[in-house]
């Protein structure tokens, strides 16, 4: 079974950021976060992981609270190809190689 | 670099006939290799997972099977498929101590 949640739908206007927030209440200490999407009919792609401290790279911006209970992907400038089904997930990267996939967030972003 | 490829990419079966898919990953040695289905609309299920040669995880109990009879090749098969097999199946790889996917163009099986 997943592991997080997200919102099953947003909505973001073209060249806004769009935010995009995954909850991991029970995430353990060794459990990374990672980032996909998918855009219809193609296998999903990375985009970003992190595990305690913000990261960033071309395609996104990852946000991890304190806690590490939840996280946000930011997309800072969101574009018509942005729009996809973003997952979130958590996984350890030893002891355990399964990577269950939930129903994450379908984003539309609009004109 | 690395790359994934599976096939065929798009299949039409009848009910109760059998099935091949085949997934190989090039550039690299001892991948981590996955077998997803996506239904209609659907989420991403995960039905095989494999660490090695021989190696194969079942996470839910169906009418398929999943074989890995060399390191970078990964097959999911059918005795006799079921309507319900119809689906978008993805294979998808990742280095052995790293949580990154890569996946296939994925194949699309339609059950008649």
């Amino acid at each position: 079974d997943a592991k997080t949640t997200q919102p099953p739908s947003m909505d973001c206007a073209e060249g806004r950021a769009a935010n995009l927030p995954c909850n991991h209440s029970t995430i353990s200490g060794n459990e990374y976060v990672y980032w996909y999407r998918q855009i219809h009919s193609q296998g999903p792609q990375y985009i970003i992981h992190g595990l305690k401290n913000n990261e960033t790279n071309e395609m996104a911006s990852l946000i991890i609270t304190e806690d590490r209970k939840s996280s946000t992907l930011i997309l800072p400038h969101a574009t018509l190809r942005d729009t996809a089904v973003y997952y979130c997930i958590v996984r350890a990267l030893t002891g355990g190689f399964k990577t269950i996939f939930g129903a994450g967030t379908r984003l539309f972003v609009k004109a | 670099s690395q790359t994934i490829h599976q096939w065929p990419a798009t299949l039409v079966q009848p009910v109760g006939s059998p099935l091949s898919l085949e997934c190989t990953v090039e550039g690299t040695s001892n991948p981590n290799l996955y077998w997803y289905r996506q239904a209609a609309g659907r989420g991403l299920q995960l039905l095989f997972y494999s660490v090695g040669i021989g190696q194969i995880s079942s996470e839910v109990p169906q009418n398929l099977s999943a074989s890995r009879p060399q390191d970078r090749q990964f097959i999911l098969s059918s005795k006799k498929l079921l309507l319900s097999d119809s689906g978008f199946y993805l294979c998808a790889w990742s280095p052995p101590h790293s949580g990154e996917l890569f996946f296939g163009e994925g194949s699309r099986l339609t059950v008649l």
